[in-house]
This record gives C-alpha cells, sequence and structure tokens, in this order.
C-alpha cells in the first residue's frame, strides 16, 4: 500500500503561471518530506524538503507548504517555465529494518507551455 | 557534489540472461538502493544495503539480488532476466542528510 500518493499524473500549466503539484500521505509518523524532479533518461534530482515541524519552505521559485492535520503537501512553482517541464515526485523517509528508506509517490508529469 | 554512477546508460539483454548493474558513489556514504521506475508506479524499492555485506529487501525483490563487498560500489544482479523486468533502474546513496543522490538510470531491455 502506497504511503506517499500523488492523484494527478500530470499537469499542465502556461509559462509565467503558478504549477502547483500536490501529495497526500497515510503516515502520520513521517517527520520530513522531499520533492524530486526528474527528467526523461535521467536519475531524479532533489527538488527541496520540508520538515514536519513547519508548514512553509521557500527555496527560489519553489515553496513547499505542508498541511499536517490534512496529510498533505503541495509543491508551487512561481513563475512556471518550460525547463520545469518534467516529472515530479514526493517522498518520505521512513525506518524499515536497519536503515532509513525513501518511500516515493507515482509522481506527477508537469508540462510548461510556452 | 555528490556523484553516483551507473555503468550503463542503455541495456539489452535476453531473456534467461545473468544480468549486471553496477553502481559506485563518492560520498562514502553508509546507504545505498536499488529502485525500479515504471510509469505509473513511481519509484520502487528493490534492494538496500546499510553497510558492506549487510543488504535488505526492498518492496520488490522478487528475481533479484545484490552485492555489496566495497563500501563505494552496490550492485543490483538480475539472476535470469525475464521481460517484465524490463524497466529503468536507479541507484541512490544517503548520508546521514534525508535526501538520496541519486545515479542517471539504466535503461534496461529484456528481449
Amino acid at each position: 500500500d502506497q504511503q506517499v500518493k500523488q492523484n494527478s499524473p500530470s499537469l499542465s500549466v502556461q509559462e509565467g503561471r503558478i504549477s502547483i503539484l500536490n501529495c497526500d500521505y497515510t503516515n502520520s509518523m513521517f517527520d520530513y518530506f522531499l520533492w524530486y524532479k526528474k527528467y526523461p533518461a535521467e536519475g531524479p534530482t532533489f527538488l527541496i524538503s520540508i520538515s514536519s515541524i513547519k508548514d512553509k519552505n521557500e527555496d527560489g521559485r519553489f515553496t513547499v507548504f505542508l498541511n499536517k492535520s490534512a496529510k498533505h503537501l503541495s509543491l508551487h512553482i512561481v513563475p512556471s517555465q518550460p525547463g520545469d517541464s518534467a516529472v515530479y515526485f514526493c517522498a518520505a523517509p521512513y525506518s524499515s529494518g536497519s536503515a532509513r528508506q525513501l518511500t516515493f509517490g507515482s509522481g506527477t508529469q508537469l508540462t510548461v507551455l510556452p | 557534489d555528490v556523484k553516483v554512477t551507473q555503468s550503463s546508460r542503455y541495456l539489452v539483454k535476453r531473456t534467461g540472461e545473468k544480468v549486471f548493474l553496477e553502481c559506485v558513489q563518492d560520498m562514502d556514504h553508509e546507504n545505498m538502493f536499488w529502485y525500479r521506475q515504471d510509469p505509473g508506479l513511481g519509484l520502487r524499492l528493490i534492494y538496500f544495503s546499510y553497510d558492506v555485506k549487510m543488504k535488505e529487501k526492498g518492496d520488490i525483490p522478487e528475481g533479484y539480488s545484490v552485492s555489496r563487498e566495497k563500501k563505494e560500489r552496490f550492485s543490483l544482479i538480475l539472476e535470469s532476466a525475464s521481460t517484465n523486468q524490463t524497466s529503468m533502474y536507479l541507484c541512490a546513496s544517503r548520508g546521514d542528510r534525508a535526501e538520496a543522490f541519486f545515479g542517471q538510470g539504466t535503461r534496461l531491455t529484456v528481449v
């Protein structure tokens, strides 16, 4: 059962507008969340993270919001650029066995239209 | 900068072949991971290792094994490749921080 869910497989946005990517989780013990960006034929690259003790973290055009009561986080990209077109994964670390692993959502394909 | 290097970008193998995917990291990370990425399924963990010679199964270990003889190197082995193992394979390493760093991926096609 997926502990981290991204219910929108794709999103299209006009250049310059805001992109909002959503992620829901089921495990209230998660203490940290991460967003990764992936281009085709490349590995994912870390984008931004947020600790569960915060409700917002901002880095340039990227802001992540966390709503713990709703078990929901979102990534906002403002303004969106064509180079932002990629698959975005949300992820959360959890302890299993002898190490902390990352569990990932299924990803959202963002397309920014020029 | 952390560098995680996978030995091949693209591989084509025949059904039944034994396949080795190699991964090397240069940051002295304790933890290394193998994922596969399939459309609509996200990244699924196959195996991980938290120390040399130590390994644990992830969510989908069937048909795979791993080897970690040195800290910097983590190998994924497909004992007898099958067509349902056609996928993008991603290696990652992680130190003390939560974020993992990924290699460029290996696109494996089994025919």
